[in-house]
């Protein structure tokens, strides 16, 4: 078992959709929850950051983790063409402990 | 503009020609590294530094090099390519590794 893991799509959603990202982890020690977007044949792209449990919300993305179920969550509300991607979810314990990447999730947002 | 820059961005060589693909930060991080992307395995860390002089082995290591002599600079050393090296290189930078910054890129083709 992958200590992250992502469904790798793809996800089609119709434009204004909301758009719900998933991953899991198995490491409880993990403190440290990360999204990062990738848009075809570019670097990815830090989109959320989040420590330990709760929601964070910066515009139309709200980054979830429960960590009693090690259940990481990315919402997208209004979902827009330009938000299709393919987005990856990472996560670590912190203390300068390994950074461990889900391969990604990729998203078409359909006009 | 803050940003990582590498070159060259696009790179077909032949096996066994030393090679060197630069990475540079104007963003004064102090973590740097480096990662490959293949279709199926996802984002997997090569090198990274901590410092100035302080460089560590990622997850797959094998046939690179890297060096920090500069705050900025980071270096990736093929000392002697091999098709099995041909891939989408990243450099990323940050203040820590939760929060990187990355490159536009490096296709390389090893022939």
């Amino acid at each position: 078992q992958k200590e992250v893991e992502q469904d790798p799509g793809p996800l089609s959603v119709p434009e204004g959709a909301i758009v719900s990202l998933n991953c899991t982890y198995s490491n409880s020690a993990f403190q440290y929850f990360m999204w990062y977007r990738q848009y075809s044949r570019k670097g990815p792209e830090l989109l959320m950051y989040t420590y330990s449990s709760g929601n964070k919300e910066d515009g139309r993305f709200t980054a979830q983790v429960d960590k009693s179920s090690k259940y990481i969550s990315l919402f997208i509300r209004d979902s827009q063409p330009s938000d299709s991607a393919t987005y990856l979810c990472a996560s670590n314990a912190g203390n300068n402990r390994k950074l461990i990447w889900g391969l990604g999730t990729s998203l078409a947002v359909n006009p | 503009e803050a940003q990582v820059t590498q070159n060259p961005r696009y790179l077909i060589t032949v096996t066994g020609k030393k090679l060197t693909v630069t990475c540079s930060q104007n963003m004064n991080h102090e973590y740097m590294s480096w990662y490959r992307q293949d279709p199926g395995l996802g984002l997997r860390q090569i090198y990274y530094s901590m410092n100035v002089e302080v460089t560590d082995k990622g997850d797959v290591p094998e046939g690179y090099k890297v060096s920090r002599k500069e705050k900025r600079n980071f270096p990736l050393i093929l000392e002697s390519p091999s098709p099995n090296q041909t891939s989408l290189y990243f450099c990323a930078s940050g203040d820590v590794q939760e929060t990187q910054y990355f490159g536009p890129g490096t296709r390389l083709l090893v022939l």
